[in-house]
């Protein structure tokens, strides 16, 4: 069961912008744990985005950015690109769980 | 270069055991914790473990306490991660994923394992 909120889907046209949120408690996000991203393509293992809240890994687009406030973080794809359609996943940890990994429910974004 | 290679895929029957190895190049096998996750058919990620495979100890997902463990083979530079009492609804892709920063235990995954598919099915 995931503990992180995301929308099952957010949508738009190329070169648009989409942001996905990423909604957690105080025992996780709000806790202060780091916030990460991942994109994952059918068939494939997820790919790391976004680690430390904001920040990229060499070759990751600067399209995407991340940013986290409060017990929420959100990813935001700018530029939007018919190679952008996947699933993202936000991941923390979570200190009820005794510092258990936590991950999002997913969010599929389709580029229209 | 850096990479997770794993084992490939199962089938077993309900009740049984199933163990996934996972084996590291390209770095200092010791210096990065690994974790455990798995993803059912259709459906999002869900935490299993980690291990240190340095020393070796591990913490393991309150759903899995009792069924899992995870264990490391320095001398191979393998991991391996082995689900007992097996369900339908243990059917998922099992990954190996690797920390980003040495000897941290929290952070990001930055490598992955290419996934092993496992089957339970009578």
């Amino acid at each position: 069961q995931s503990v992180l909120t995301q929308p099952p889907s957010v949508s738009g046209a190329p070169g648009q912008r989409v942001t996905i949120s990423c909604t957690g408690s105080s025992s996780n996000i709000g806790a202060g744990y780091d916030v990460h991203w991942y994109q994952q393509l059918p068939g494939t293992a997820p790919k790391l985005l976004i680690y430390g809240n904001s920040n990229r890994p060499s070759g990751v687009p600067d399209r995407f950015s991340g940013s986290k406030s409060g017990a929420s973080a959100s990813l935001a794809i700018t530029g939007l690109q018919a190679e952008d359609e996947a699933d993202y996943y936000c991941q923390s940890y979570d200190s009820s769980l005794s510092g258990s990994g936590v991950f999002g429910t997913g969010t599929k974004v389709t580029v229209l | 270069q850096v990479q997770l290679v794993q084992s490939g895929a199962e089938v077993k029957k309900p009740g049984a055991s199933v163990k996934v190895s996972c084996k590291a190049s390209g770095y200092t096998f010791t210096k990065y914790y690994i974790h455990w996750v798995r993803q059912a058919p259709g459906q999002g990620l869900e935490w299993m473990g980690i291990i240190n495979p340095s020393g070796g100890d591990t913490s393991y997902a309150q759903n899995f306490q009792g069924r899992v463990t995870m264990t490391k083979d320095t001398s191979t530079s393998t991991l391996y991660m082995e689900l007992s009492s097996l369900r339908s609804e243990d059917t998922a892709v099992y990954y190996c994923a690797r920390v980003v920063s040495a000897w941290v235990q929290k952070g990001a995954f930055d490598i992955w394992g290419q996934g092993t598919m496992v089957t339970v099915s009578s």
